[in-house]
């Protein structure tokens, strides 16, 4: 069975780092053509990309958000990390992590979701 | 790249509901369908324009032609009511682009 989990704090303050965790089960990330990814859905808003780590260890990035956002694998633990920097009002949201075996199969397996409020 | 959906779509039970993704040649791109229901995560409904993983009812089903991808639903159910969201990898740049969701009200 694959699983995926988020985990992270529910509060950031503004201007912080953000660090979530994905961790999963069932799949190796390292396995050819898998990959692992996060997005996050703002209240009231859509569903948007933040970033993507392929099984070769290639990453991309939503260009809206620059630099502040980075993406790495810890294949011993099997985990997706994902940081964000100087968390926002507007970074409040919902995260998710999902994963995708190959780009023809879209995003077959999400995790529950974590929610994220960013005050002080 | 850019996909363009309705913001919403009403529909009564067992009647047929379309939700439209645009975009530009959308018929060359593989498109993937979402349902997202009120505080539950994304699921994938349809993978490259009209597959339907395991689970997903026959109701669901989908086409791509020309500038507009369409997820159709038959016999809509009260259990389809939520938010539904197109999405494709931007060609070259390996970016997701999500379209911007259409909200099905049954």
């Amino acid at each position: 069975q694959i699983t995926l989990k988020e985990s992270g704090p529910t509060v950031v303050e503004p201007t912080q780092t953000l660090t979530l965790t994905c961790s999963f089960s069932g799949f190796s990330v390292s396995t050819n053509g898998m990959r692992v990814g996060w997005f996050r859905r703002p209240p009231g808003k859509a569903l948007e990309w933040l970033a993507l780590i392929y099984w070769d260890d290639d990453k991309r990035y939503r260009p809206s958000l620059g630099n502040r956002v980075s993406i790495y694998a810890d294949t011993s633990k099997d985990q997706v990390v994902l940081t964000m920097t100087n968390m926002g009002p507007e970074d409040t949201a919902t995260y998710f992590c999902a994963r995708s075996h190959d780009y023809y199969y879209g995003l077959d397996v999400w995790g529950q979701g974590t929610t994220v409020t960013v005050s002080s | 790249y850019v996909l363009t959906q309705p913001p919403s779509v009403s529909v009564a039970p067992g009647q047929t509901a379309r939700v439209t993704c645009g975009g530009d040649d959308i018929e060359t791109k593989t498109v993937h369908w979402y349902q997202q229901r009120p505080g539950q995560a994304p699921l994938l409904v349809l993978y490259a324009d009209r597959g339907r993983p395991s689970g997903i009812p026959e109701r669901f089903s989908g086409s791509n032609s020309g500038n507009t991808a369409t997820l159709t639903i038959s016999r809509v159910e009260a259990g389809d009511e939520a938010d539904y969201y197109c999405q494709i990898w931007e060609p070259g740049a390996d970016h997701l682009v999500f379209g911007g969701g259409t909200k099905l009200t049954v």
